[in-house]
């Protein structure tokens, strides 16, 4: 079992709907990230965490530390934000992340 | 201010090869982290290194080294290559240090090819 798990795997969506992602973890974190990778492998760091919620634009994300999961949230999803949404999980020192399979989001217009 | 560049973007290696791949991070980061993305296992982590020390390791044979320079630019190595290393190879930057955490940034990455 992956020390990271995310749900759902894959998502369509239509533009303009609420979308959630959902990750959990088996033991405890010092921090944990969510991650944007688009085609072409780029990756973008969205939000680090370890405890509450942070939001930026239209993106939101929650952790709940004594049930050990997240939540991404996107309000008003467009098709740009068609892309692999990636948690992790930090392990010990900074960097040391273990990742979760991802979940492949596509947005129609 | 300049992202992390990794280089080269693209290489073709042929099997028993050696290969070196380059990370500068962002300007005033101090930690430098390596890893792998491969369709069957996803992204794992290869190592981090902090002012030029290795802080920690990921579950990888020795093939897989690394080292960082007073600049804080970092290079990882990949000895014997097998068909098996084909993958893309991301670095992420931070600026590291004891205490809070802060984000990482990371680098577009290199794919490796072997053949």
């Amino acid at each position: 079992k992956n020390e990271v798990e995310q749900s759902p795997q894959n998502l369509t969506a239509q533009e303009g709907e609420f979308i959630t992602i959902n990750c959990s973890y088996s033991v405890g974190i010092s921090a944990l990230h969510w991650l944007q990778q688009h085609p072409g492998g780029g990756i973008v760091s969205l939000f680090m965490l370890s405890s509450g919620k942070k939001k930026h634009g239209r993106l939101i994300a929650t952790i709940n530390i004594q049930e050990k999961h997240s939540s991404l949230h996107i309000t008003a999803s467009h098709p740009r934000d068609s892309a692999v949404y990636i948690c992790a999980r930090e392990r010990g020192s900074q960097g040391n992340l273990i990742f979760g399979k991802g979940t492949k989001l596509s947005v129609k217009p | 201010k300049a992202g992390v560049t990794q280089t080269p973007r693209y290489l073709i290696k042929t099997r028993g090869q050696q290969v070196t791949l380059s990370c500068s991070p962002i300007s005033g980061h101090r930690s430098v982290s390596w890893y792998q993305q491969t369709p069957g296992q996803g992204l794992q982590f290869l190592f981090e290194y902090f002012s030029e020390t290795q802080r920690n390791k990921g579950n990888f044979p020795g093939r897989f080294s690394g080292r960082q320079f007073s600049n804080s630019r970092s290079e990882m190595n990949v000895s014997t290559l097998e068909l098996g290393d084909s993958a893309l190879y991301l670095c992420a930057s931070s600026l590291g240090g004891q205490g809070a955490r802060t984000e990482a940034f990371f680098g577009q990455g290199t794919r490796l090819t072997v053949v």
